[in-house]
């Protein structure tokens, strides 16, 4: 069956580092991933969107990367802050299929 | 409304008792989605809804699950004889158009706690 999988189900970092979270999907190939954030008691909020054919999408401290061969997107938040502490959901909105997330905690 | 409603925020109920969740969509969109979002986990998808088109049931777990959405606006979520197993956080998202690659924007979902 089509899957998303996130890797890591926390990572912690200290403030001002480089966060890069891990998705990978397996049995099929989408046209697009999306990348969403999630607080604690509410409901994911988009954050960005990446094409197959589009290497890298940047927003602010925000990249993502999407890799075909190795069927895998990176996504990174460069000089980390304690605000950026959330969960990450990795997706492909046109199957309705999400990972399970990963919780960033940035400290101080 | 400026964004997805849902209500009520936190549902407990008892177990056999049906319960009904409702959502409001962004006025004009035309796609609405449900999922259901159990601790700790992933989103899993329930049910899309696509302007008159017949919704797609294909996510939801059990027939004691079922939803509609009248006038093309808001949509209710029932679930019948509720389980413990259904305790989750239920989401709905709406899109204005449904097309692929459209973002979703969410409610902040409803807590339902079967006792």
């Amino acid at each position: 069956s089509q899957k998303i999988e996130q890797n890591s189900e926390a990572l912690n970092i200290q403030e001002g580092k480089t966060a890069t979270l891990t998705c990978n999907y397996t049995n099929y190939s989408p046209a697009y991933l999306q990348w969403y954030r999630q607080d604690p008691g509410r409901g994911p909020v988009f954050l960005l969107l990446i094409r197959e054919n589009e290497k890298e999408k940047r927003k602010e401290r925000l990249k993502v990367t999407f890799d075909t061969t190795l069927k895998q997107s990176l996504f990174h938040i460069t000089a980390s802050q304690p605000a950026d502490s959330a969960t990450y959901l990795c997706a492909h909105t046109g199957k309705s299929t999400f990972g399970d997330g990963t919780t960033l905690t940035v400290k101080p | 409304g400026a964004g997805v409603s849902q209500s009520p925020s936190n549902k407990v109920t008892e177990k056999g008792k049906d319960v009904e969740l409702r959502c409001d969509p962004i006025s004009g969109h035309t796609a609405l989605y449900w999922y259901r979002q159990s601790l700790g986990q992933g989103l899993e998808f329930l049910i899309y809804f696509q302007g008159n088109s017949a919704p797609d049931k294909s996510g939801l777990p059990s027939d004691r699950f079922s939803a509609e959405r009248t006038g093309g606006s808001v949509s209710t979520l029932t679930i019948q004889r509720t389980q413990q197993e259904d305790s989750a956080v239920y989401l709905c998202a709406s899109t204005p158009g449904g097309a692929g690659g459209e973002k979703l924007f969410f409610g902040s979902g409803t807590q339902l706690s079967v006792l």
